[in-house]
């Protein structure tokens, strides 16, 4: 049984358009992390996400993104105004637990951006 | 900085063949963590195995086995007997300990492909 549960499993949107994916740990997990991986590509590094603040974050992640726990269940990341080059497969992580251990990923979003 | 290269790009092989995935990373930790995960075409991440750099013993579980040499800065994996549900792409992925934070820096990527 999966750790970490996404929504939606595919999205589509249209460039300039403000997009938020979900991701739902099963048990009480700490910490977060996004990642990308654009088609036919290496798993990128997005975000990390601790007591409810971002703990560090790549260059990737620009002012475009954001990411928040606001129910104290889901982790959303919001893209403000998606362009062509988001478009990809966005992982949430979580290790089960308190401690940054083994990140288990959810099934992903493709997000597509026409 | 952190760096995971696994130089083979492709991989084909027969079933029943052995495998093994190579692996070479970088960092300026001395305590960090490797991972592998593998990706089949449905396209999800799954975490197959976990190697702390603080022990070196090497394992086998199931037909999976990996080696990790810190003095070369590799960790191989190998996958014994294979078949063809092993068809997929392997990440290799490295977490750091003091100086680099919980992220996890992935390679390339391996992919594998197994022929009946």
């Amino acid at each position: 049984e999966p750790e970490v549960t996404q929504t939606p499993s595919h999205q589509v949107t249209q460039m300039g358009q403000e997009v938020i994916l979900r991701c739902v740990p099963i048990s009480n997990h700490l910490y977060f992390y996004w990642y990308r991986q654009i088609l036919g590509q290496k798993v990128e590094f997005l975000v990390s996400f601790y007591n409810n603040e971002i703990s560090e974050k790549s260059e990737i992640f620009d002012d475009q993104f954001s990411v928040e726990r606001p129910d104290g269940s889901n982790f959303t990341l919001k893209i403000r105004s998606t362009k062509l080059e988001d478009s990809a497969m966005y992982f949430c992580a979580s290790p089960p637990g308190g401690t940054p251990d083994t990140q288990y990923f959810g099934p992903g979003t493709r997000l597509t951006v026409l | 900085a952190q760096k995971v290269t696994q130089a083979q790009t492709e991989i084909s092989v027969v079933e029943k063949e052995d495998v093994t995935l190579d692996c070479v990373y970088e960092t300026r930790d001395t305590t960090y963590y490797l991972f592998w995960y593998k990706q089949p075409p449905s396209g999800e991440l799954v975490f197959l195995i976990r190697r702390n750099s603080f022990d070196e013993q090497n394992e086998i579980s199931g037909r999976y086995s990996w080696n990790f040499q810190k003095s070369t800065s590799s960790f191989n994996f190998t996958i014994t007997a294979s078949q063809v549900v092993d068809s997929a792409v392997y990440f290799c992925a490295l977490r750091g300990g003091e100086t680099s934070g919980s992220r996890l820096t992935f390679g390339e990527g391996t992919q594998l492909t197994v022929n009946p």
